[in-house]
């Protein structure tokens, strides 16, 4: 059983449209829950984390935690063409302190 | 710009070279790590270091042997590699210890063993 899941994509959204993300992940205490973008050929950035149930905000990003469901979600709003990348999950087990990933969610925004 | 660098950005090697990875930050963090990223495969994590001593080693084949002389810099020496080990080599770093807080990624060296 995957760890973190990600439905690989790729994910096509219009221009200005809200990109919808999701990820699942497998250990029930976990508490750190962190979304990366990574451009094709370049490295994962931090775009956001979050750690209690809810929702928060940062800019056009927000990410959604439910963690009775286990899963973590990041929406983009007004997608841009340059929001066009892999978008990785990553969340913090309890079990050993390790940081897993999931496969990461290629979007595509087309103009 | 992260403040993590990485060299060689490219590196093509023979099964039977001998290669090393440099990484350095100029973040002042205190754990670093390195990271394997293969095509359609998850980020895999494969050492942690925290103030220089290692703390993770996720199972990782002897032919890959980490060094980590001080808190901002960190090796990685190939040998004797196979073509699967033909991969992204990220490194990254943190600042208040492994895993407490979020990382830093470098841009990678990108790997091909022939």
């Amino acid at each position: 059983q995957k760890e973190v899941e990600q439905n690989s994509g790729p994910l096509s959204v219009p221009e200005g449209a809200i990109a919808s993300l999701n990820c699942t992940y497998s250990d029930r205490g976990s508490q750190s829950f962190f979304w990366y973008r990574q451009y094709s050929g370049k490295s994962p950035e931090l775009i956001m984390f979050i750690y209690s149930n809810g929702d928060k905000e940062d800019g056009r990003f927000t990410a959604q935690l439910n963690k009775a469901s286990q899963y973590v979600s990041l929406l983009i709003r007004d997608s841009q063409p340059s929001d066009s990348a892999t978008y990785l999950c990553a969340v913090k087990f309890p079990a050993g302190n390790k940081l897993t990933f999931g496969g990461g969610t290629r979007v595509l925004v087309k103009p | 710009e992260t403040g993590v660098t990485q060299t060689p950005r490219h590196l093509v090697m023979g099964m039977t070279n001998k290669k090393s990875l440099k990484c350095e930050q100029h973040l002042g963090h205190n754990a670093m790590y390195w990271y394997k990223q293969s095509a359609k495969k998850p980020l895999e994590l494969m050492f942690v270091y925290s103030l220089e001593e290692r703390v993770e080693n996720n199972s990782v084949p002897s032919r890959f042997s980490p060094e980590c002389p001080n808190s901002s810099h960190l090796f990685l020496h190939l040998h004797t590699l196979q073509p699967e080990d033909s991969a992204l080599y990220l490194c990254a770093s943190s600042p208040k210890g492994w895993f407490s807080e979020t990382q830093y990624f470098g841009p990678g060296t990108r790997l091909l063993v022939l």
